[in-house]
C-alpha cells in the first residue's frame, strides 16, 4: 500500500480480555517497529522486526505483550489479559532494509481503551 | 543508552513569526542520525526534517531548518513564517548509525500557532 496501515483504528475492550492489533507496512519495507504512546506522553519503543525475526524486543513491558511477523510483511501485536494501564495509542512504523539511517514511516495508530 | 531531551513542553507563536524548538541528546556514538517528527491531532507522525551527524551543513526543508551543534549535542528546529497548520506536537528523535535501529524519542513539544 501507499503507507503504513493499522487496524483497528480504535478499540475498546474490557479489562482481562485479549486484543490483537495489526500492522501492514509499506510494500518493500523489511524493518518494522511497534511503539506505544500514552496520553500526552512521548513514544515508548516496544519491539523491532527485521524480516520475520525480532532482534530487539527489549521494550515489551511484560510477558502479556507479544508480537509476530509473518511473510516479512504483516505484523500482529497481541496483549493478553489487558489492564487499564495498557490504554494508549499503539503506533507501527516501517523502513527499508539495508544501509543505515533509513527514514522510518509511521501509521496512524490503534487507539486502545481498556475499561 | 541514548537519551533525548526536549525541555519545552509547550510553546506558542504568532502566525508568520519564527519559533525555535530545542532538543539535546546524549550518546557516546560518533555516527548517528537525528530527526524531527510532527504529530498533528490526526495522530499521524510526519517526518519534518533529518540530519546526518557526519554532515556539518545544517539540513533545511522549505520553512524548516535545524541548528545542529554536534559538540554540544544540540539539535534545534526553527520554523519560519509559522502557519496555522504547523500546530502540532513536535518530537525530536535519535537513531544510531549502525544498521536499521529504532528511533529514540524525546517527550515532545506542543506548538500552538496563533492567528
Amino acid at each position: 500500500g501507499a503507507g503504513v496501515s493499522q487496524s483497528p483504528s480504535n478499540k475498546v475492550t474490557e479489562k482481562g480480555k485479549d486484543v490483537e492489533l495489526r500492522c501492514d507496512p509499506i510494500s518493500g519495507h523489511t524493518a518494522l517497529y511497534w511503539y506505544r504512546q500514552s496520553l500526552g506522553q512521548g513514544l515508548e519503543f516496544l519491539i523491532y522486526f527485521q524480516g520475520n525475526s525480532a532482534p530487539d524486543k527489549s521494550g515489551l513491558p511484560s510477558d502479556r505483550f507479544s508480537a509476530e511477523r509473518t511473510g516479512g510483511s504483516v505484523s500482529t501485536l497481541t496483549i493478553q489479559r489487558t489492564q487499564q494501564e495498557d490504554s494508549a495509542v499503539y503506533l507501527c512504523a516501517s523502513s527499508l532494509a539495508g544501509g543505515t539511517g533509513n527514514t522510518i514511516y509511521f501509521g496512524e495508530g490503534s487507539w486502545l481503551t481498556v475499561v | 543508552a541514548q537519551t533525548v531531551t526536549q525541555s519545552q513542553p509547550e510553546m506558542s507563536v504568532q502566525e508568520a513569526e519564527t519559533v525555535t524548538l530545542s532538543c539535546t541528546y546524549d550518546t557516546s556514538e560518533n555516527n548517528y542520525y537525528l530527526f524531527w517528527y510532527k504529530q498533528p491531532p490526526s495522530r499521524q507522525m510526519i517526518l519534518v526534517i533529518r540530519q546526518e551527524a557526519y554532515k556539518q551543513q545544517n539540513a533545511t526543508e522549505n520553512r524548516f531548518s535545524v541548528n545542529f551543534q554536534k559538540a554540544a549535542k544540540s539539535f534545534s528546529l526553527k520554523i519560519s513564517d509559522s502557519q496555522l497548520g504547523d500546530t502540532a506536537m513536535y518530537f525530536c528523535a535519535f537513531m544510531r548509525g549502525s544498521g536499521n535501529t529504532p528511533l529514540v524519542f524525546g517527550k515532545g513539544t506542543r506548538l500552538s500557532v496563533i492567528a
